[in-house]
């Protein structure tokens, strides 16, 4: 059964340092997504993407963050200078848009641990 | 803002029992409803989507939606200790993105 992947399973970093956490989506997926969990809350939207650019963002994805999608398969997310807040679960998330336009099912990669030290 | 509420826990129910697990929205034009399972350390797992109003099943699983009354709650019929998890609703929020809900913890005693 496809599904999605994500690497690494777990980031550590410096404050201050550049972290790309990378993912592959379904293959025949159109939408993509990344979202976040800190440990004990709910998981948090950060941005949606579709057609190689951002459908939509939260508050939370500010201009520290960027999403890519450098070939055909991998979906990134970047941070350019890790805050000791960034640290969280990251999941990428991707859904089948042709079921329909709000009748999509997401679903979710095992996640990017982030700690930042 | 969009809000998903549920009581955090945890719900403990013996094994073999049904767990009742409640969600409720603030959006009342909210479409699309799902549940996710997630083991602790673990990433969601799509257990169920619901769309329209009444129950949905699907093998020990029944999903029951009232849009009227915004709420979307998920029954587990004999319960199994594997099922102890964190339940997450989500709504969608108009094809965009998924509001999720706190969670709800689920402990099923052997």
């Amino acid at each position: 059964e496809p599904e999605v992947t994500q690497t690494p399973s777990h980031q550590v970093t410096q404050m201050g340092q550049e972290v790309i956490l990378r993912c592959v989506p379904i293959s025949n997926h159109l939408y993509f997504y990344w979202y976040r969990q800190i440990l004990g809350q709910k998981v948090e939207f950060l941005v949606s993407f579709y057609n190689n650019e951002i459908s939509e963002k939260s508050e939370i994805f500010d201009d520290q963050f960027s999403v890519e999608r450098p070939d055909g398969s991998n979906f990134t997310l970047k941070i350019r200078s890790t805050k000791l807040e960034d640290s969280a679960m990251y999941f990428c998330a991707s859904t089948d848009a042709r079921r329909g336009y709000s009748n999509n099912e997401q679903f979710f990669g095992p996640g990017t641990r982030l700690t930042v030290l | 803002q969009k809000e998903v509420e549920q009581n955090s826990g945890p719900l403990s129910v013996p094994e073999g029992a049904i767990a009742s697990l409640n969600c409720t929205y603030s959006d009342r034009g909210s479409q699309s409803f799902f549940w996710y399972r997630q083991y602790s350390g673990k990433s969601p797992e799509l257990i169920m989507s619901i769309y329209s109003n009444g129950d949905k099943e699907d093998g020990r699983f029944t999903a029951q939606l009232n849009k009227a009354s915004q709420y979307v709650s998920l029954l587990i019929r004999d319960s199994q200790p594997s099922d102890s998890a964190t339940y997450l609703c989500a709504v969608d929020n108009y094809g965009q993105n998924f509001v999720f809900g706190p969670g709800t913890r689920l402990s099923v005693l052997p």
